[in-house]
């Protein structure tokens, strides 16, 4: 069966530092990925999705960035946090592309920028 | 007008009580729709896949009116368990795998 992971759970970082999440699948190959953020009082906002290695698209162009270096391993980053960038942050998942399907969605990261 | 929209509530309901959310969506060549359950400070978890023929899991149930473009939820009994925030999602386009997701209605069961 398919499980993905991200980590860290939580984080507190200061505005202007970096970020760093990761996610992970498991029980899959060439998935598709996608990262959410879920801001306080909002809904769901699709920041970026890849349809393979180094393939990423961006939806909302801002200070963050995502990279995709292996098959089932997706990267979201920052080089300098805003107070804005504060959120739950999600990864997502579907079967490679050819149909429409459903997406799943790993544990989340909460993070807070002070 | 938004592309997914849904009454955010909250409603609150007493148990064994029926309850209903709508959730209304623009592009009119969306072709796969969903219901999604968030519990408080969770990721979001698939609630189940709404069809054009209507499904019916057990209490639940999701029906799709492409004319109007909506797609609904009912509850039947609610349960204290069902307390939570029903997300709709929505392709955002024919062949498409994104998902646009509605704000979501949070949902919370009275004893």
């Amino acid at each position: 069966s398919q499980t993905i992971h991200q980590w860290p759970a939580t984080l507190v970082q200061p505005v202007g530092s970096p970020l760093s999440l990761e996610c992970t699948v498991e029980g899959t190959s060439n998935p598709n990925l996608y990262w959410y953020r879920q801001a306080a009082g909002r809904g769901l906002q699709l920041l970026f999705y890849s349809v393979g290695i180094g393939q990423i698209s961006s939806e909302v162009p801002q200070n963050l960035s995502a990279s995709r270096p292996q098959d089932r391993q997706f990267i979201l980053s920052s080089k300098k946090l805003l107070l804005s960038d504060s959120g739950f942050y999600l990864c997502a998942w579907t079967p490679p592309s050819g149909g429409i399907d459903t997406q799943y969605f790993g544990p989340g990261t909460r993070l807070t920028v002070l | 007008r938004k592309e997914v929209e849904q009454d955010p509530g909250p409603f609150n309901v007493p148990e064994g009580a029926t309850v209903a959310f709508n959730c209304t969506y623009s592009n009119s060549a969306s072709q796969s729709f969903f219901w999604y359950r968030q519990d408080c400070r969770k990721e979001p978890k698939l609630l189940m896949s709404v069809y054009s023929s209507g499904n019916e899991d057990g209490r639940f149930t999701a029906q799709l009116n492409r004319a109007s473009q909506y797609i609904s939820l009912l509850i039947r009994d609610s349960k204290l368990s069902d307390s939570a925030t029903y997300l709709c999602a929505v392709t955002t386009g024919a062949g498409s795998y994104q998902l646009t997701f509605g704000k979501g209605t949070k949902l919370s069961v009275i004893p």
